[in-house]
């Protein structure tokens, strides 16, 4: 695609449910990256991939979290467990070894 | 210390004015600094990078690179009401792929 594209735009979650966030990257980037951004802080980085590889998930706040990218495309962040504090935007960017990273619109995420 | 800092503002700048927007890091080996700028409620979208210290132009926004210092700045020239939005600098450190972010730099221009 043309862009980064991420869903759902919008995620209300009840405290204790699981989610699902998807990115699809622009086609032919290899690296992928996740980060997490509070209203009124800049994105914290959660998990990198190349590939399908997760090479960095030092970011990731707990074991509730969770990467994957099977195919080396596709992405999915899971959230075990919902907490309040896991409200926040969730970002995925894609870059190409030339460099330049190119952010989706995100998927905010509410739990009440 | 944080590893990428600035000031959060608002720095308020008359239309047509030039807005200086800086930036801190603590990686002294940092090789890739970028600038981007989000709107309220939209994602970062990158306006600069630079790799070399000195100045890189393109268009009203030059990017500004000090790395004895380590610092970096944007300046944004003949600012507009539409330029009004977080900037956030963002660096890759010296042993890493992913970007530092700072906590943003909210500009308002007034018309």
């Amino acid at each position: 695609g043309a862009g980064v594209s991420q869903s759902p735009r919008y995620k209300v979650a009840k405290r204790g449910q699981d989610v699902a966030l998807r990115c699809d990257p622009i086609s032919g980037h290899v690296s992928l990256f996740w980060y997490q951004q509070a209203l009124g802080q800049g994105p914290e980085f959660l998990t990198y991939f190349q590939n399908e590889a997760q090479l960095d998930k030092s970011g990731l706040p707990s074991d509730r979290f969770f990467a994957e990218r099977p195919e080396g495309s596709v992405s999915t962040l899971k959230i075990q467990r919902t907490q309040q504090e896991d409200s926040a935007v969730y970002l995925c960017a894609s870059s190409h070894p030339r460099g330049g990273y190119t952010f989706g619109s995100g998927t905010r995420l509410t739990v009440v | 210390q944080k590893e990428v800092e600035q000031n959060s503002g608002p720095l308020s700048v008359p239309e047509g004015a030039i807005a200086s927007l800086n930036c801190t890091y603590s990686d002294r080996g940092s090789q890739s600094f970028f600038w981007y700028r989000q709107y309220s409620g939209k994602s970062p979208e990158l306006i600069m990078f630079i790799y070399s210290n000195g100045d890189k132009e393109d268009g009203r926004f030059t990017a500004q690179l000090n790395k004895a210092s380590q610092y970096v700045s944007l300046l944004i020239r003949d600012s507009q009401p539409s330029d009004s939005a977080t900037y956030l600098c963002a660096v890759i450190m010296e042993y890493g792929n992913k970007l530092v972010f700072g906590a943003g730099t909210i500009l308002r221009v007034k018309s």
